[in-house]
């Protein structure tokens, strides 16, 4: 059964530092993994979808990278802003399933 | 990106009353959505795949004859709480999409359902 497990549970930063955040699969017999923001009590922004056979996936500070064969994958956002404040969810994708979440980063970036 | 909606956004119900929620693909036809249920501070559970002209599948642990889905059209899909308990007070997050494996999956914005 897959399992995705994201660390760390919550992380605290200041203004402009580069982080990182993680995300593992047990099972890497996956299609696809999407990195999504939650800000509280909203739902689901889609950052970034990354297939199996892809590396990498960037979209402005944002850049996913994906290990299927280690089932590691790395969001990495640039120079951080209080606005990236928010839950970051990792979710692995099997062909005609339901997405499978790992239980999500909270971001708290101060000014 | 295709676009999903929910309606209601928000609803307040009694205890032992029925809620309905839709769940719409606006611009793109859907033959399987999900709905999952996330509670406070916690990450999206799956409750059930709703598959259209057919029954749906219920995760385990999920009651299949509280949670009534329906997927009657190729763009909508309801989810029905039966006899609604606080405990099933939580947010409701349907998804679309995804039926090749390889596609994105779109989701929703949610409806919080409080039951007093």
């Amino acid at each position: 059964k897959q399992e995705v497990t994201q660390i760390p549970a919550a992380l605290s930063v200041p203004e402009g530092e580069n982080l990182v955040l993680n995300c593992s699969f047990t099972d890497s017999a996956i299609y696809n993994l999407q990195w999504f923001r939650q800000d509280p009590g909203k739902g689901l922004t889609s950052l970034l979808l990354i297939q199996s056979s892809q590396r990498e996936q960037t979209s402005g500070r944002l850049n996913a990278s994906l290990d299927k064969s280690s089932g590691r994958s790395t969001l990495y956002i640039a120079a951080s802003q209080p606005g990236d404040s928010a839950t970051y969810l990792c979710a692995v994708g099997q062909a005609g399933t339901a997405l499978i979440f790992g239980k999500g980063t909270t971001l708290s970036v101060s000014s | 990106g295709a676009v999903v909606s929910q309606h209601p956004s928000r609803v307040i119900c009694k205890s032992g009353t029925s809620v309905k929620i839709e769940c719409r693909s606006l611009d793109f036809q859907a033959t399987t959505m999900f709905w999952y249920r996330q509670f406070p501070k916690q990450s999206l559970m799956l409750m059930a795949t709703s598959n259209e002209g057919s029954k749906a599948t219920y995760e385990q642990g999920v009651e299949k004859d509280k949670f009534l889905i329906n997927h009657a059209s190729l763009t909508l899909s309801t989810l029905t709480v039966t006899s609604a308990h606080p405990e099933d007070s939580s947010f409701y997050i349907c998804s679309a999409g995804g039926e090749t494996g390889f596609d994105e999956q779109y989701f929703g914005p949610g409806t919080r359902l409080t039951v007093t």
